[in-house]
């Protein structure tokens, strides 16, 4: 069965612009989750949606902003770029059960450049 | 979230045994320990996951010793493919929490 896709895999933005990252989980997966991944602060968890709603928000601020389509599909915005954000974004897939009896199929990633 | 400590780093042999411990002493009744890996360029990697028990998969054995403050990731015979960063992670059960600490992780090289 197809995996995780995010797309794209690379993408190079500038300060001050906007950018949103594509995933599409596994097909019956109804839970995304969004990880930043960096040097400096390793893999952070930044939000996770199920059924189309936020289940469960990271320390992030409020430029990082997600949604979840009926297809499961998510998207995820950050606005107003900073370079620091120049991270390998993270996007992981399950079923979605409260029991954690389940492991989270991830994506390759993208990797967001920010000039 | 309850946290664990691993080892940063650890060698081991091709085709050898490789123990990859993992402690967490402050883990709770309801918590599961998960296990994950990440290859160069990839992806983080489901491995295994337990409760109280011991578990096998095709991948790999986890070991937790009986009182629960710490596991062992047992990789039976180690492949350069296994050459990774391997994380242990606690998982709440109660709340549903689905959020994963990742940690700094145990990073795997394998002598060939």
């Amino acid at each position: 069965k197809a995996g995780v896709t995010q797309t794209p895999r690379y993408l190079i933005k500038t300060r001050g612009q906007q950018v949103t990252l594509s995933c599409s989980p596994i097909s019956g997966h109804r839970s995304v989750s969004w990880y930043q991944q960096t040097p400096g602060q390793g893999l952070q968890f930044l939000f996770e949606y199920f059924s189309e709603t936020q289940r469960n928000k990271g320390n992030f601020p409020g430029r990082f902003s997600g949604r979840q389509f009926s297809n499961s599909r998510s998207e995820m915005n950050v606005s107003t770029l900073e370079l620091g954000d120049s991270a390998l974004y993270l996007c992981a897939s399950s079923l979605g059960g409260r029991t954690p009896t389940y492991g989270y199929t991830f994506g390759s990633g993208t990797r967001l450049t920010v000039v | 979230d309850a946290k664990t400590t691993q080892p940063n780093s650890m060698e081991s042999n091709e085709e050898e045994p490789v123990h990859l411990p993992c402690n967490h002493s402050t883990i709770s009744g309801t918590d599961y320990i998960h296990w994950y890996r990440q290859l160069p360029s990839q992806g983080p990697e489901y491995v295994i996951h337990g409760l109280t028990s011991n578990v096998n998969n095709r991948m790999a054995s986890l070991a937790i010793a009986e009182d629960r403050k710490s596991s062992t990731l047992i990789l039976h015979r180690a492949t350069l493919r296994d050459a990774a960063v391997y994380y242990c992670i606690l998982r709440e059960g109660l709340t549903g929490a689905n959020n994963l600490f990742f940690g700094t992780g145990t990073r795997l090289t394998v002598i060939p």
